[in-house]
This record gives structure tokens, C-alpha cells and sequence, in this order.
């Protein structure tokens, strides 16, 4: 079945630094890809997607590159801002309506 | 005009209550959904309407069982409810596969 595979959080960083994301997923065929984010009492929101192999999605200054041969997804923002702390979630769709999220992890940046 | 709206935000009731979760979406799409995340923030999928027919049904216990009087709505009734209920649960509309607009949630705990 499909899986996706984020990295254990909280993730700290200082306001202004690099930020990477790792995720990784299993899928059959060609899976569209998804970030979300989830601000402290908020439901999740669409950050960015991705459909095929080596598209590139971005969106507020957040980007992902999907790369089918290591079966990666992820994020990266060159400059954090405290406005960025919140839960980030991958997701995959395989095929239908079904998505398919990560375990979240969580970021938090400190002035 | 909040996109998708759910009510009651917060919900605080006794094992073996039944209890509802109402959800309704401005935005003229075709499928909703239901999720279910537990206090690691690991979120589920419970069940997914597309013009008001069931189209997704995970492995969830027969005492939750949703509604969709219209395309619009999407409720959730859980009978018999147990501590393991306890959760937030979102509801969430797409027209596009993979691109889901989240309401804020909703919190149950179940004493």
C-alpha cells in the first residue's frame, strides 16, 4: 500500500535559517504529491503540490522538488520566519480521492 | 465567509453518549471528507462523500456513520461513544483530487 515517511519533529531553527523537511514515500505507479501545513487550532491548508516527476512545487517562499528516483518529496525554505511555526504535513495521492499523509512534523522558529 | 464550517468546535461529553458533528462547505464542491486526528497529530481518514454517495469508507467502527443530505453537507454521528474517541475531527471538501480545503476542527473528549 501507499506510505509516506516524514522526519521526527520538533524541528527548532533561529527566524532567517535554511529549512529542509525530509520525506519519502511508497507508492505504486505515479503518485501526486502534496505539503500541508497546520497552524497552531487550525485545520490543515494546501501548501504546495506536485504531479509528475521533477516538478517542482512552491508556494510562500516554500518549494519541493519530486524526485521519482529517490522517492522524495522534500521541503525547503531558504529563510524561516516565526510566522512558519506549525505542523507540516506530506501526502500522497495514488489514484482516486484518497490521501495518504505523513505523521506530521512539527517546526518551530525562534527569534 | 468561513469555506468549510464545522459545529461544535469543542464537544465534551460521557462514555456512552451519542453525539454529532455538522459540516457544511460554500465553495461548490463535489467530495467531502471526514478525518480523524488523534493527540500526535497522525491523521485518518474516516470517509469520503462525492455528490452525496459514499465513495471512501475506512476500517472505522459501524457506530460512527455519516450523512450527506446534500452535496453541501456532511455529518458525522458516533453512538456509544468510547475514550478512544477522543480526538479532533476534521471535516474537509475537494474539487480537485488532492487539493482539500479543511474546516478548523472539531474536539471531542469523551470522560
Amino acid at each position: 500500500g501507499n506510505s509516506v515517511t516524514q522526519m521526527e519533529g520538533p524541528v527548532t531553527l533561529s527566524e532567517e535559517a535554511f529549512l529542509t523537511i525530509n520525506c519519502t514515500y511508497t507508492a505504486t505507479g505515479y503518485p501526486s504529491l502534496f505539503w500541508y501545513v497546520q497552524y497552531p487550532g487550525e485545520g490543515l491548508q494546501l501548501l504546495l503540490k506536485a504531479t509528475k516527476a521533477d516538478d517542482k512545487g512552491s508556494n510562500k517562499g516554500f518549494e519541493a522538488t519530486y524526485r521519482k528516483e529517490t522517492t522524495s518529496f522534500h521541503l525547503e525554505k531558504g529563510s524561516v520566519q516565526v510566522s512558519d511555526s506549525a505542523v507540516y504535513f506530506c501526502a500522497l495521492r495514488g489514484g482516486g480521492n484518497k490521501l495518504t499523509f505523513g505523521t506530521g512534523t512539527q517546526l518551530k522558529v525562534e527569534l | 465567509d468561513t469555506a468549510v464550517s464545522q459545529t461544535p468546535k469543542y464537544l465534551v461529553t460521557q462514555m456512552g453518549n451519542d453525539k454529532s458533528i455538522k459540516c457544511e462547505q460554500n465553495l461548490g464542491h463535489d467530495t467531502m471528507y471526514w478525518y480523524k486526528q488523534d493527540s500526535k497529530k497522525f491523521l485518518k481518514i474516516m470517509f469520503s462523500y462525492n455528490n452525496k454517495e459514499l465513495i471512501i469508507n475506512e476500517t472505522v467502527p459501524n457506530r460512527f456513520s455519516p450523512k450527506s443530505p446534500d452535496k453541501a453537507h456532511l455529518n458525522l454521528h458516533i453512538n456509544s461513544l468510547e475514550l478512544g474517541d477522543s480526538a479532533v475531527y476534521f471535516c474537509a471538501s475537494s474539487q480537485n483530487p488532492g487539493e482539500l480545503f479543511f474546516g478548523e476542527g472539531s474536539r471531542l473528549t469523551v470522560l
